[in-house]
């Protein structure tokens, strides 16, 4: 049984950048979550996709959009990076939307300058 | 403003003391969880409860969820330095499967 596999490990981009972050959910899971976690904090929630279709949203403004695949794998985009989104990202996956445990990527590093 | 506050938010024992971290909201929760997390990694899930009151041992460690399901607390016995990371706890909140984590306990254990 695979976990989760986030790509890139690691990224630098500059301000007004654009970037794209991939994500394969743990065999058998169809609910891809996303959460940035800023360096000494913990995880914020961005966004969840159920079935291929965004089902709950964090406080993170429009430019954070996200895709989920047939095959439940998933992509965050980042329009027009600002500073502030310097953090680590992590995708993660579980069975069905109401599953009690979660399978964490071990995330990509993201830096802006 | 953090949904959930933990406490201390950095511990530095011996190996072999024991150590209790906590977890306190205003909110209630459905669940919540504990995760360890090192360095360069993502979080590992380590336990759910569910149960206001509920009590759930592994090993060396021991989960309590409080009766109102608003704090939580994790126990440590004989620490070792393999316990060494940052311990988050998170809540599952209205929305489905949205977690709320601390952000977290940054234990470090020495030899």
């Amino acid at each position: 049984e695979t976990g989760v596999t986030q790509s890139p490990t690691h990224l630098i981009k500059t301000r007004g950048q654009q970037v794209t972050l991939r994500c394969s959910s743990q065999s058998g899971h169809n609910t891809v979550s996303w959460y940035q976690q800023a360096l000494g904090q913990g995880p914020q929630f961005i966004f969840q996709y159920y079935r291929e279709e965004e089902n709950g949203r964090g406080n993170f403004p429009p430019r954070f959009s996200g895709l989920q695949f047939p095959n439940y794998s998933s992509e965050l985009n980042v329009n027009a990076l600002e500073l502030d989104d310097s953090a680590l990202y992590l995708c993660a996956s579980s069975l069905e939307i109401e599953g009690l445990g979660y399978t964490f990527g071990s995330g990509t590093r993201l830096t802006v300058v | 403003t953090q949904l959930l506050e933990q406490s201390p938010q950095f511990l530095s024992i011996q190996e072999g003391e024991n150590l209790t971290v906590y977890c306190n909201s205003s909110s209630v929760f459905s669940s919540l969880q504990w995760y360890r997390q090192e360095p360069g990694e993502g979080p590992v899930l380590l336990v759910t409860v569910v149960t206001g009151g509920e009590v759930k041992k592994l090993k060396r460690l021991t989960f309590q969820f409080g009766d109102a399901r608003k704090d939580s607390s994790l126990h440590i016995t004989a620490a070792q330095t393999g316990d060494t990371g940052l311990y988050l706890c998170a809540g599952r909140g209205s929305t489905l499967g949205r977690l709320y984590f601390g952000r977290g306990t940054q234990l470090t254990v020495w030899p």
